[in-house]
């Protein structure tokens, strides 16, 4: 059971180059996130997807968009890259919507941003 | 502005002995609160959670507990293990409206900068 799965695992970007993370789960849940994690800042949503064909913002959506074409992916688009965009990008899932509803996270994407 | 800190950003412990890992919120409004655990270069996992209108949660070796009046929330785990080594990480969300049950709240979770445990041998 592969759970969620994030390609690529690590990617280093010039300024301005742009590039699409994936992310692809096999668990059938309808609700799917878009996560960014940096030192001293703690884990802050990006965009989410609350099914296929759904996208909406987070706490910190500029500079990404997403898509959520088929249920089992969702797509971080990074257009015009830049170095405040270094970070590691998970991408989780969940079966529900509500909180009591555990949020099932890939290995994440360590992208740099030179 | 920090809504939820983890002021502790590493800890460690003797195998055996208890690790208590803590966590402080400023919104009064948050009524739900979650702990992760992350292992290097994967993902976070749920751990445990807690909802406001309890004080305490167990789950084997692990307990929250959640002091209201303080906005504090605390991880236990008992005793402690070497495989325990991870960051934790808690979170929270808010609910306007509760106890009428609604269809969100992981959109809105806020996650603390996490703990670094390390479990001695």
């Amino acid at each position: 059971n592969a759970g969620v799965t994030q390609t690529p695992k690590f990617r280093v970007l010039k300024t301005g180059q742009s590039m699409t993370l994936l992310c692809a789960q096999d668990m059938n849940h309808e609700y799917m996130y878009w996560y960014r994690q940096d030192p001293g800042m703690g884990l802050r949503l990006i965009h989410y997807s609350v099914g296929e064909g759904t996208t909406a913002k987070g706490e910190v959506p500029d500079g990404y968009n997403v898509s959520r074409l088929k249920k089992q992916n969702f797509l971080l688009g990074l257009e015009s890259a830049a170095p405040s965009q270094t970070s590691v990008y998970f991408c989780a899932s969940s079966y529900s919507l509500r909180d009591n509803s555990p949020l099932h996270f890939g290995n994440g994407t360590r992208l740099t941003v030179t | 502005d920090q809504q939820v800190k983890q002021n502790s950003p590493s800890l460690s412990v003797q195998e055996g002995r208890i690790s208590i890992l803590n966590c402080d919120y400023t919104n009064s409004m948050f009524d739900y609160f979650l702990w992760y655990k992350k292992y290097p270069a994967e993902g976070p996992t749920f751990l445990i959670s807690i909802s406001s209108i309890k004080d305490k949660n167990e789950d084997g070796r692990f307990t929250v507990f959640l002091n209201k009046s303080a906005k504090h929330l605390s991880l236990h785990i008992v005793p402690s293990q070497p495989g325990d080594s991870a960051v934790y990480f808690c979170a929270a969300s808010a609910h306007p409206g509760r106890p009428n049950p609604v269809n969100f709240g992981n959109e809105k979770l806020t996650f603390g900068t996490g703990t670094r445990l390390t479990i001695i041998p």
